[in-house]
């Protein structure tokens, strides 16, 4: 079984500062990692992946995240946000052994504000 | 290219009666993906199909919910006698396979229909 959790369910952050937003993830087995962004009314975009190798990955729009194996986490970052930025962003893994399911965490709300 | 498209975009319906969700999938992409969010639930998964056959289908919450695919293609997703707790956004996404040689592509989602049960 697995679980993701999302510590935050909202981040005010106002423009051109800096945000985190943290990702924990529990999994018995070997999980690849992503990033998920949702506008309003709209499907969810992919950001980023961590699947093996270099443990910073980097997105689209600035967005960067770190697979940190021995906290189990995977939190994503960016060094200065615009208005644009606001959104619900999930994180999500998926077993490696098989293309099967996301299990999402329960999402947080980014809003950035002037 | 296209992306995954869904129709329709909003349903309204009156409790019990029943309603049928489409998702044309990308071009070439065999792996189908359904998932509900909803307030209270967040994302869950639904099923997934690889192919026209569903090897998981554990997400689908009665009997009253169904899913089908043909030709490798289209999907639809059907909620028979529909309840208040049905009241979500049903999204369905798609990848080009499943299976181990596939576990790291991307899934690419559809804006999902908008499902008010009254």
């Amino acid at each position: 079984a697995q679980s993701v959790t999302q510590l935050d369910s909202q981040v005010p952050v106002f423009e051109e500062a800096p945000v985190e937003l943290r990702c924990n993830y529990s999994s018995s087995v070997s999980v690849y990692l992503f990033w998920y962004v949702q506008y309003p009314n709209q499907g969810l975009q992919l950001l980023l992946k961590y699947l093996s190798g270099s443990t910073l990955v980097k997105g689209i729009n600035g967005f960067e995240a770190e697979f940190n194996k021995s906290q189990t986490s995977f939190h994503l970052r960016k060094p200065s946000v615009h208005i644009s930025d606001t959104a619900e962003y999930f994180c999500a893994v998926r077993n490696t052994g098989t293309a099967s399911k996301l299990t999402f965490g329960t999402g947080t709300r980014l809003q950035v504000t002037l | 290219g296209a992306g995954v498209s869904q129709s329709p975009s909003n349903k309204v319906t009156e409790k019990g009666k029943d309603v049928e969700l489409r998702c044309d999938p990308i071009s070439g992409h065999t792996a189908l993906y359904w998932y509900r969010q909803s307030l209270g639930q967040g994302l869950e998964f639904l099923i997934y199909f690889q192919g026209n056959s569903a090897p998981d289908k554990s997400g689908l919450p009665s009997d009253r919910f169904s899913a089908e695919r043909t030709g490798g293609s289209v999907s639809t997703l059907t909620i028979q006698r529909t309840q208040q707790e049905d009241s979500a956004v049903y999204l369905c996404a798609s990848s080009l396979g499943t299976g181990e040689w596939y576990s790291n592509q991307p899934q690419h989602f559809g804006d999902g229909t908008r499902l008010s049960i009254l």
